[in-house]
């Protein structure tokens, strides 16, 4: 079954402090991996899109590394601010019907 | 910077009544989507457009949801009667060539159903 799964589902960082999101997925065949953003009540904003041959994209102060062999995606946030608390949702898009696969989300709150 | 707009951003209904969303997609973007999304769980897809082609709908719930692209450009979608269930975000979105091309959402439209 294509699954997306992100671990943590929540954490708590301190402004200025970096952190990194886990996300694993099962979705096969792959066609690509993104990192959407999400404020409360607001839709969801693209961070980065990454397709097989890509293992490092960054956007900013985040990066997102992915390696298709162990099928695992990192999101890595430099130098947090309190803008940066939000929901960050992995999501990959199956090769062969287009389908794209949500995660439930990580998150995160940046605190002063 | 183009935005995808909607409207209403806020809706309070009550169960058994119609309700309607409206959809604008980013100029010259072909494809429009409708997601629903639970507080805590990721969106749903419920129908993708090409155009005013339907490419997608096999999670609405055809009894009670329908939407349409009459033009291509913009969107509504519509539930009638709607259940206590249906409380959600519901999210627009579009894309330029597709699939693959990055989807740009809009603000959304949180439903009540009481």
């Amino acid at each position: 079954k294509n699954q997306v799964e992100q671990s943590p589902q929540s954490l708590i960082i301190l402004e200025g402090k970096n952190c990194t999101l886990q996300c694993n997925y099962t979705v096969s065949p792959f066609s690509n991996l993104r990192w959407y953003k999400q404020d409360t009540g607001r839709g969801p904003v693209s961070l980065t899109i990454m397709t097989f041959s890509e293992n490092t994209k960054s956007n900013g102060r985040y990066t997102a590394t992915l390696d298709a062999d162990t099928k695992q995606s990192s999101l890595h946030i430099t130098a947090s601010q309190l803008s940066d608390s939000a929901s960050y949702i992995c999501v990959v898009q199956a090769g062969n019907n287009r389908k794209l696969i949500w995660g439930l989300g990580t998150s995160l709150a940046v605190n002063p | 910077e183009a935005e995808v707009a909607q409207s209403p951003r806020y809706k309070i209904t009550e169960k058994s009544q119609a309700v309607a969303f409206w959809c604008d997609p980013i100029s010259g973007h072909a494809t429009l989507y409708w997601y629903r999304q639970i507080l805590g769980q990721g969106p749903e897809l419920l129908v993708q457009f090409q155009d005013e082609s339907v490419v997608d709908d096999s999670q609405l719930p055809k009894d009670r949801f329908s939407a349409e692209r009459l033009k291509g450009v913009d969107s509504t979608l519509k539930i009638q009667p709607a259940e206590l269930g249906d409380s959600a975000m519901y999210l627009c979105a579009s894309s330029s060539r597709g699939h693959t091309d990055t989807q740009y959402f809009g603000p959304g439209t949180r439903l009540t159903v009481l």
